[in-house]
């Protein structure tokens, strides 16, 4: 059982390169979420899928796009990078009934990205 | 707008003190107030906090929720260098909000 897993662990892109980040889950979660963090700025929701099938934006989409490509995969894209995209990326899942949102949610270890 | 605050930013302390850490929050809907730690990497869960004035306790670590006045404290005693960290404080509506963090720093 490996919890949440993210791949890559470190990525450098130029400005204007796209790219995925992955993410997986094996605790059979039906809601998955992306966030990113910025020094002095907490996290801050990018997107999430309350279910298969369903994705919905967060508190700052712009320049992302989602896909939850099953129950367990839930990928994040940045069609053309910019620098103040510069992050560090979590995706997390939450397995609880009652709707999307609540009680504890089990984060990945994070993608470190440097758009340069 | 919803927001959560968390203070002091920052904190250093020896080991063996006694910390308090402040979250407050202005949401609406309020559902519950989430404590985790975070190290280097992905933040781990500490406590979930729905109902005032009853505290949560794990080891050193204890919490308790205000509703009234709107917030939380997370208490570490006999604090030791491990307890190094960002303390995340996040509250849940129809949206899961995150305060900036209060990093603290355990010296021998």
């Amino acid at each position: 059982n490996a919890g949440v897993t993210q791949t890559p662990k470190f990525q450098v892109l130029k400005t204007g390169q796209s790219m995925t980040l992955q993410c997986a889950q094996d605790m059979n979660h039906n809601s998955m979420y992306w966030y990113r963090q910025d020094p002095g700025m907490g996290l801050r929701l990018i997107y999430y899928s309350a279910s298969e099938g369903t994705t919905d934006k967060g508190e700052v989409p712009n320049g992302y796009n989602v896909s939850r490509l099953n129950k367990r995969e839930f990928s994040l894209r940045l069609e053309s990078a910019a620098p103040s995209q510069t992050s560090v990326y979590f995706c997390a899942s939450r397995g609880l009934a009652g709707g999307p949102w609540g009680n504890e949610q089990f984060f990945g270890p994070g993608t470190r990205l440097t758009v340069l | 707008e919803d927001k959560v605050v968390q203070s002091p930013l920052s904190l250093v302390v020896h080991e063996g003190d006694t910390v308090t850490l402040n979250c407050s929050y202005e949401v609406t809907n309020f559902r519950s107030l989430l404590w985790y730690k975070q190290e280097k990497k992905a933040p781990t869960f500490l406590f979930m906090l729905t109902s005032s004035g009853i505290e949560k306790k794990s080891g050193r670590l204890s919490s308790i929720l205000d509703k009234k006045e709107l917030f939380s404290i997370l208490n570490i005693t006999a604090t030791q260098t491990g307890d190094s960290a960002v303390y995340l404080c996040a509250v849940t509506t129809d949206k899961l909000i995150f305060g900036t963090g209060t990093r603290l720093q355990v010296f021998p």
